[in-house]
């Protein structure tokens, strides 16, 4: 089945501590996204990519870092600088980037905890 | 500044009853509204998109409709089952422009079905 996958589903992070959130798709889709997601708002956008080697900030890039290096997989790093990294983090892919009436796929997310 | 927002913020119904959800945005130039249901601790999945000249939508028991004049959509869910239980999420997609391409989400409502 086609789809997107994000590993691991549970995550924690001591004080000073990078953490890398996996993300892999198999839909064929150039366009990737990551969003956080918190009680009661709506998921914001960290980074996105629209094709191999090439990213863009979004809204809350501040504090974590991403790579495209395959169209497949777009890991997502949580760097000791982002201070409030408590959250749920999603993944999702699309066909193209501001393509109309092409859904984003979504994975299952990723919960991170501090220690 | 470009909003998305959901009413009520949660709701709990029984069994076999119907509900309607809404939606209340400010996005402009406007692309398309999509509305998500996500399950809890996983990913968002696409129930239904709509464009400027879409009024009205189906799938399955949801039906979405859409005033592109007042920015007011709503999710209108029919006999309902208790997996209907999640949050559903408004997703407006912005038009040609400063924020072509760019998704705002609400906060999401909060259904709860009750045997």
């Amino acid at each position: 089945d086609g789809g997107i996958t994000q590993s691991p589903k549970y995550l924690f992070r001591k004080e000073g501590q990078n953490v890398t959130l996996s993300c892999e798709q198999n839909l064929n889709h150039d366009a990737m996204y990551w969003y956080r997601q918190d009680p009661g708002q709506g998921l914001r956008l960290i980074y996105y990519s629209q094709i191999v080697n090439d990213f863009q900030k979004g809204d809350i890039a501040e504090g974590y870092s991403v790579s495209r290096e395959k169209k497949e997989s777009f890991p997502l790093t949580v760097t000791s600088a982002q201070k409030n990294p408590t959250a749920f983090y999603l993944c999702a892919s699309s066909i193209l980037i501001g393509t109309s009436n092409q859904p984003q796929h979504f994975g299952d997310g990723t919960r991170l905890s501090i220690l | 500044k470009n909003q998305v927002e959901q009413s009520p913020q949660s709701l709990i119904i029984l069994e076999g009853k119907n509900c309607t959800l809404q939606c209340n945005y400010t996005v402009s130039p406007f692309s398309n509204l999509r509305w998500y249901k996500q399950d809890t601790g996983r990913g968002p999945v696409s129930l239904t998109i709509m464009t400027f000249s879409e009024n009205t939508k189906s799938n399955g028991r949801y039906t979405a409709t859409l005033d592109a004049d007042t920015k007011q959509s709503s999710l209108h869910i029919t006999a309902s089952q208790l997996s209907d239980s999640a949050s559903y999420i408004c997703v407006v997609q912005g038009g040609r422009g400063t924020s072509y391409g760019k998704l705002t989400f609400g906060q999401g409502t909060i259904l709860t079905v009750h045997p």
